[in-house]
This record gives C-alpha cells, structure tokens and sequence, in this order.
C-alpha cells in the first residue's frame, strides 16, 4: 500500500512536443505529492510539487495535474527542450507528518530530441 | 553553500568487507534520510531520522546500519556487504517545519564485489 507506480520508464520527444509522465499510488492517506529532476551524476531536485486540494499546478513549461479519486497524478512538459532530458521521479508523502519521508515512483528517463 | 556533501564519491568493496558512507549537511536540518538509486527501481529509502540521536527503519533496511550522533552528520554502514548492495546511495536531509522538499547530496557510487 505504500508503493507508488510510474510510467512509462522510458521516454522519447521531439522538441517543442508535450512530455507526459504518469505516476498512481494506494494508500490514501498520501496529501504530498512532488516531483523530482535528476540529471546524470547529480542528485535528484525539487521540480514542481502539489497538495490534493488543488487538481492542477503549474509552473512555467511544467504542470502537475491531480486526480484524487483516481488515485493518479501526472506531470506534463509543454514544449519539451533538450535541456529537459534528464530522468523524473515522482513521489508521495504525508505532509509535514511520517518523518517527512517520501515514497519515489521507479522513475521515467526522458530524451528530448532537437 | 555546500548543501549535502557525501564521502566517499565511489567505492569498490569485496563481498565480506565492510565500510561507512559520511553524509554532512550544513542546513542546520532536521531530518535526514538515506536512499539507494537501482536501476528500473527508483530511488528506496533505506533509513532515515527526525533528530540527533534517534534512527529509524525505511523500506530496505537490511544489512544496513545507521547512526545520527551529531544532527549535521548522518552516517550509513555496511557490515558485510553483498554484492545485491551494489548501488547509487543518496542523502537527503529536510528542516523540521519546511515544504516538504527534500535536499539531496550528489550520490555515492558503491560496486561490491
């Protein structure tokens, strides 16, 4: 229950294109959930994060959508540039409670294509 | 700023030895966590702590060992390694009243074998 899916695990857009990564979790008690930017050899970073009383965030090219009843959150890349390739984690949480410990997705590598 | 700061970079050990990852953090933070990156499998807790002194289990805490005697200082021990620990390990630490972001360091790179 504590798992949270992600998908696909690989992904290849073309630039200006729309990237568009998946992520569903179980356990309902989650009300945190971010996303994470990993660059080869870095450590992963903050990206973008939203709570379950909004149903959608944005902030400049990227967007959280959030569907609660679903159980599923997705982020969207709008006009992908290379500078984007690197590999996206999501994640869940309990806000501000649990240790502040978060749960990562499997995580998805993107290539932006020129 | 150094932020998160891991040592060693890399390591290669023999199945059997054992050895200690330092993670330091200059944030005056809180919590801290230890995670493995494996490929296909993301990124898996392994311990982590909410204050100096106290340690707690995550999802993969097998053969891992875990110390926070100075709340700047993390420390993860293997005391027989195997060769399933080959990884990618990360720290991260968060402040206790924060947005939830975790600062993570720039990695361990461990190969056992």
């Amino acid at each position: 229950q504590q798992q949270v899916k992600q998908s696909p695990q690989s992904l290849i857009v073309q630039k200006g294109g729309i990237s568009i990564i998946n992520c569903a979790y179980e356990n309902t008690a989650f009300d945190y959930f971010p996303w994470y930017q990993q660059f080869p050899g870095k450590g992963p970073a903050l990206l973008i994060a939203i709570r379950p009383d909004v149903s959608e965030k944005k902030e400049g090219r990227f967007t959280i959508s959030f569907n609660k009843s679903a159980k599923q959150f997705s982020l969207h890349i709008m006009d992908s540039q290379p500078g984007d390739s690197a590999t996206y984690f999501c994640a869940a949480s309990i806000y501000r409670g649990w240790g502040g410990k978060l749960i990562f997705g499997q995580g998805t590598e993107l290539s932006v294509k020129p | 700023n150094a932020g998160v700061t891991q040592t060693p970079k890399f390591r290669v050990l023999k199945t059997g030895q054992s050895m200690t990852l330092l993670c330091a953090q200059d944030m005056n933070h809180e919590y801290m966590y230890w995670y493995r990156q494996d490929p296909g499998m993301g990124l898996r807790l392994i311990h982590y702590s909410v204050g100096e002194g106290t340690t707690a289990k995550g999802e993969v805490p097998d053969g891992y060992n875990v110390s926070r005697l100075k709340k700047q200082n993390f420390l993860l021990g293997l005391e027989s390694a195997a060769p399933s620990q080959t990884s990618v390990y990360f720290c991260a630490s968060s402040p206790l009243q924060g947005t939830g972001e975790l600062f993570f360091g720039e990695g361990s790179r461990l190969t056992v074998l």
